[in-house]
């Protein structure tokens, strides 16, 4: 069963960039959301192990994704408000589902 | 658009059973596996069990083997989860997810409270 670590917070100022790291335990496809508080998760973008990755609808340029090594990473430029939130990276395989611990965003 | 609408979600006693159900539309429901994901008060997300678009492949997490059952009706666009046996620690809010082809969850429905107690 695949493992997945997600450091529990991060923090950047409004208007900077932050980078959100997701360490698999093999390598697999993952897939990054976004919960803000008191909401339901979003979807933000499906990221391949090429490093290559798809946004989901509606989802702001400001939102990227890589890789290097194990680490998946999720970049948030120009930070905004709406982007405090808890970050979620999520795996699979053919017979389970794993989500990372999630990684708390504050933007100071 | 897609949407996903969780009902049947409440306040049950330990050792009992509710049937969580999740309304979709927006997509052709039989060609996508669904899934469920629960969230304990201020826990991460957990996944809890997987259906393939027929219906005929499922899998769960081990918290919940033998408990509860993941089911879809494709002629009624509904998926369902049937959870018995219900525990203090099976209380969270369920999420009904849709699955992208091979991949994972690409949209979400708003969830549904699940209080187990006494």
């Amino acid at each position: 069963q695949p493992v997945l670590t997600q450091s529990s917070s991060a923090s950047a100022s409004l208007g900077s960039s932050v980078k959100l790291t997701c360490t698999l335990s093999s390598s697999y496809i993952i897939a990054w959301h976004q919960q803000q508080p008191g909401k339901a998760p979003r979807y933000l973008m499906k990221l391949e192990d090429s490093g290559s990755y798809n946004k989901g609808s509606g989802v702001p340029d400001r939102f990227s994704g890589s890789r290097s090594g194990a680490d998946r990473y999720l970049s948030i430029s120009n930070l905004q408000s709406e982007d405090e939130a808890d970050y979620y990276c999520e795996t699979w395989d053919s017979n389970t589902r794993v989500f990372g611990t999630g990684t708390k965003l504050t933007v100071l | 658009e897609v949407q996903l609408l969780e009902s049947g979600g409440g306040l049950v006693q330990p050792g009992g059973s509710l049937r969580l159900s999740c309304a979709a539309s927006g997509f052709t429901f039989s060609s996508y596996a669904m899934s469920w994901v629960r969230q304990a008060p201020g826990k991460g997300l957990e996944w809890v069990s997987v259906v393939s678009g027929s219906g005929s492949s499922t899998n769960y997490a081990d918290s919940v083997k033998g408990r509860f059952t993941i089911s879809r009706d494709n002629s009624k666009n509904t998926l369902y989860l049937q959870m018995n046996s219900l525990r203090a620690e099976d209380t969270a809010v369920y999420y009904c997810a849709k699955i992208v082809a091979a991949g994972g969850t690409d949209y979400w429905g708003q969830g549904t409270l699940v209080t187990v107690s006494s």
